[in-house]
């Protein structure tokens, strides 16, 4: 099956510092990929959609200056958060949709992140 | 605005027992009904639905849509304690968005 790859799995960061975030999809190419956040017992918030070669849309409320989103291949899509703090802790889990088949997206294993 | 709300948010049973998980949406340019499993980590998928009154089957999970009531349910059968997980089920409109509900907590105890 296709697989997406996140990295890095877990980063702790001091407030102020900007952590990046790669999204791979291994096996297949994905012109659209998504990012999620997901807080604890909560529900999956699309936070942006990123698209190959073009700039992402981001979801409403959602800051771009804050949330760096580049989708410079067809394989990698990249989210950085620039000047963390505390209140960005949360699991961040993108999904790759696959070229070859539209109706499908494959989740990646999620990065968690703490800002201390 | 589009939303999509699931009940119950948890549900505790014991092994043996059969679930019935519901899953209601409102979700302009509407074109399927997604239902994932996500244990520690990220989601993983279970079903696409896209027509109305057709059951998908897998193993002791199943699911079906109602695009009349706007409304999806998913049951699964002589449940495991491995089935013990967060069911997702998520609305997808035609810009391939996913519209995530509050997700179902299910615990199976021995």
């Amino acid at each position: 099956g296709a697989v997406v790859s996140q990295h890095p799995s877990r980063v702790i960061c001091k407030s102020g510092t900007s952590v990046k975030i790669e999204c791979r999809s291994l096996d297949f190419q994905a012109t659209t990929m998504f990012w999620y956040r997901q807080f604890p017992k909560k529900s999956l918030m699309l936070m942006a959609t990123s698209n190959e070669g073009s700039k992402a849309t981001y979801e409403q409320g959602v800051e771009k200056d804050k949330f760096l989103i580049n989708h410079a291949s067809l394989t990698l899509s990249t989210l950085t958060v620039t000047s963390a703090h505390p209140e960005d802790s949360s699991f961040y889990i993108c999904s790759a949709r696959d070229l070859g088949n539209r109706d499908t997206q494959y989740f990646g294993p999620g990065t968690r992140l703490t800002v201390l | 605005e589009d939303k999509v709300v699931q009940s119950p948010l948890s549900l505790v049973v014991h092994e043996g027992d059969t679930v019935t998980l519901n899953c209601s949406y409102e979700v302009t340019n509407f074109r399927s009904l997604l239902w994932y499993k996500q244990e520690k980590k990220a989601p993983t998928f279970l079903f696409m639905l896209t027509s109305s009154g057709i059951e998908k089957k897998s193993g002791r999970l199943s699911s079906i849509l109602d695009k009349k009531e706007l409304f999806s349910i998913l049951n699964i059968t002589a449940t495991q304690t491995g089935d013990s997980a967060i069911y997702l089920c998520a609305g997808r409109v035609n810009t391939d968005k996913l519209i995530f509900g509050t997700g179902t907590r299910l615990q199976v105890f021995p």
